[in-house]
């Protein structure tokens, strides 16, 4: 089982529609959920960052972390045809002595239509 | 500032072939990484970087070599290029106030697209 699941897509949606992206992970030391954007033929960079269950809002995104299920989440409200791009999900934990590991989902590609 | 630059964005190797990925950041970070990215695979660790001349295995580092001379630079060797190790490369950095504990967010470079046939 991997450690991190995410469904590889892809998904298509209208302008304006809302956008629900997920991931599970099968690793309850993980500490920290992260999603990251990445344009056709760029670098992930960061979008949303949480380390507690719950809502994280901005903006238009909203990350959930449900982690009696082991399992986030990634809105998108009025999505728009900028944020078509593939979206990764990434979870992180940090040992006792400090050591970190980051694991990335597979990523989710998003197509907006207009 | 430019962040993370990486060359060359491009490049076709033929089998047994070696060549070196560059990888420069300015922002003064001193954790670097190397990641290699196929499609439907997700993000894979290759090496690792938490300070000048110190280097680390990621999670794929068979075939592959790294060194860090200085804090900027964070070059990723390929001896004896295989056709498995036709990927998108991409290279990070990130901060940790704690040399050898966790950092802060990682900043991605553009990428090289690497094919080797």
């Amino acid at each position: 089982q991997k450690e991190v699941e995410q469904d590889p897509g892809p998904l298509s949606v209208p302008e304006g529609a809302i956008v629900s992206l997920n991931c599970t992970y099968s690793n309850s030391a993980f500490q920290y959920f992260m999603w990251y954007r990445q344009y056709s033929r760029k670098g992930p960079e960061l979008l949303m960052y949480t380390y507690s269950s719950g809502n994280k809002e901005d903006g238009r995104f909203t990350a959930q972390v449900d982690k009696s299920s082991k399992y986030i989440s990634l809105f998108i409200r009025d999505s728009q045809p900028s944020d078509s791009a593939t979206y990764l999900c990434a979870m992180r934990y940090i040992s006792n002595f400090g050591n970190e590991k980051l694991t990335f989902g597979t990523g989710t590609r998003l197509t907006i239509i207009p | 500032n430019a962040g993370v630059t990486q060359t060359p964005k491009f490049r076709i190797l033929k089998i047994g072939q070696s060549m070196t990925l560059q990888c420069t950041q300015d922002m003064n970070h001193n954790y670097m990484y190397w990641y290699r990215q196929d499609p439907g695979m997700g993000l894979k660790l290759i090496y690792y970087s938490v300070g000048a001349g110190i280097t680390d295995k990621g999670e794929v580092p068979n075939g592959y070599n790294v060194s860090r001379s200085t804090t900027e630079d964070f070059p990723l060797r390929l001896e004896l290029a295989a056709p498995s190790q036709t990927s998108v490369y991409f290279c990070a950095s990130s901060y940790s106030s704690h040399p050898g504990g966790p950092s802060y967010e990682q900043y991605f470079g553009p990428g090289t697209r690497l094919t080797v046939t």
